[in-house]
């Protein structure tokens, strides 16, 4: 596609059940990243795929968050047992090689935990 | 570690009004610094950048200058629209090594009234 595309744009989920957030970045491009940005604060990096290896997961904020990219495409992001604190908006973003050039974002995933 | 930090907003301007939001940084090394710009449902567009130290950004009448001795890259626009209204993110770039990520400030909102 022309832009980097996430699925579901939002999301509604139960305290305590799994959810699966998809990015689909650039094709082409090598990195890509996942950030969330909540309720008046800025973006908080959660980790960073180049190709299909993770050499950055520094911040992810628990064991319970996890996530993978394959074919040096797709990722998903997957977050177990989920709590109302992981509330927030979910960013994925995608860069030709390395960040210095330009990341391109998507419109994100809202994920709220009721 | 590496930090950004940019005044808090909101920023409320009249139509034509000079624009300044102040964006300091804490890194080590030489990063890139980067101002990204979300509008009213938008995802976060790359709004202007600079590499090295000295180096002005510019784009849609916006400028920012990297400054070494200051470390700051404030953000300016001569005469705002309402059309510019939208949140204001500074970010660095850190890389090097295995990671290689932004690291953006908590963002400014930008008010214009006609």
């Amino acid at each position: 596609g022309a832009g980097v595309s996430q699925s579901p744009s939002n999301k509604v989920t139960e305290k305590g059940k799994d959810v699966e957030l998809r990015c689909d970045p650039i094709s082409g491009h090598t990195a890509l990243y996942w950030y969330r940005q909540s309720l008046g604060q800025g973006l908080e990096f959660l980790i960073y795929f180049q190709g299909n290896s993770a050499p950055d997961k520094s911040g992810l904020p628990s064991d319970r968050f996890s996530a993978e990219r394959t074919g040096g495409s797709v990722s998903t992001l997957t977050i177990q047992r989920t709590q109302q604190e992981d509330s927030a908006v979910y960013l994925c973003a995608s860069s030709l090689r390395r960040i210095l050039t330009e990341a391109f974002f998507g419109q994100g995933t809202r994920l709220t935990v009721v | 570690g590496n930090s950004v930090t940019q005044m808090e907003g909101p920023v409320t301007l009249s139509e034509e009004a000079f624009l300044t939001i102040n964006c300091t940084y804490t890194a080590t090394g030489y990063p890139s610094l980067f101002w990204y710009v979300q509008y009213p449902g938008e995802g976060l567009q790359l709004l202007l950048k600079a590499t090295k130290a000295d180096d002005k950004g510019s784009n849609k009448g916006f400028e920012a200058t990297y400054r070494k001795e200051t470390t700051s890259f404030h953000l300016e626009k001569g005469s705002v629209q309402v059309s510019d209204s939208a949140v204001y993110f500074c970010a660095l770039s850190e890389g090097g090594g295995a990671t290689n990520k932004l690291i953006f400030g908590t963002g400014t909102l930008l008010a214009v009234q006609p």
